[in-house]
């Protein structure tokens, strides 16, 4: 089955730095790649997402890349703000099985 | 709408015991699933549906049944619960059978199996 992998799995930064969070995947066939937030006590929540025939996907200070050949994806927040700061995971969703498989999560503290 | 909706919030359980979480979603969405959140592991698939009468097993299975009798609802039951079994558990509901669709998370229940 799909494996997801993502780096790092802590991440501290100062506000208005940039932060970056990396996830590989092992299935060929996967072609929808999620990312959620979520913070403390609450639900996952999606913020940005990219389909398999997209390089780059942009939304104000949030970008995702897509390798598809390399299977690696990434996650840009550019001028971090403190509420930022949250948990955010990176999935993969394959086609061929109909399941959605996560990383393991970074947790991101912007710092004032 | 209220999109997808978990209950109960809060749950604690004797080992044995058996219960059932329940989900329901108002937006007519073919995909549903349950997932598992542990410290340090991420979201974990239990099982899914793909459409009413149809589910099937994901990442960890093992001690869980579901059932889709109805499109709106997907109920997991913990036959007999284990303090492994201790988590937060998230139902999410996906608009299209096949296609990549977002994910609807519900607000999750909290487990815990004494």
């Amino acid at each position: 089955g799909e494996n997801v992998e993502q780096h790092p799995s802590t991440l501290s930064v100062q506000e208005g730095d940039s932060a970056v969070i990396k996830c590989t995947y092992s299935d060929s066939a996967s072609n929808y790649f999620p990312w959620y937030k979520q913070e403390l006590g609450k639900r996952p929540q999606l913020i940005i997402d990219i389909r398999s025939n997209v390089g780059e996907k942009k939304d104000q200070r949030i970008a995702v890349t897509l390798n598809k050949t390399a299977k690696h994806f990434s996650l840009h927040i550019t001028e971090t703000q403190p509420e930022d700061s949250a948990v955010y995971f990176c999935a993969a969703w394959t086609g061929s099985n109909y399941k959605l498989t996560f990383g393991k999560g970074t947790l991101l503290t912007v710092n004032p | 709408n209220a999109g997808v909706t978990q209950t109960p919030k809060f749950q604690v359980l004797k080992t044995g015991q058996s219960m059932t979480l329940q989900c329901a979603q108002d937006m007519n969405h073919e995909y549903m699933s349950w997932y598992r959140q542990d410290p340090g592991m991420g979201l974990r698939l239990i099982h899914y549906s793909v459409g009413a009468g149809i589910t099937d097993q994901g990442e960890v299975p093992n001690g869980y049944n579901v059932s889709r009798s109805t499109t709106e609802d997907f109920p997991l039951r913990l036959l007999s619960a284990a303090p492994s079994q201790t988590s937060v558990y998230f139902c999410a509901s996906s608009d299209g059978q096949l296609s990549n669709q977002p994910q609807h998370f519900g607000d999750g229940t909290r487990l815990s199996i004494l």
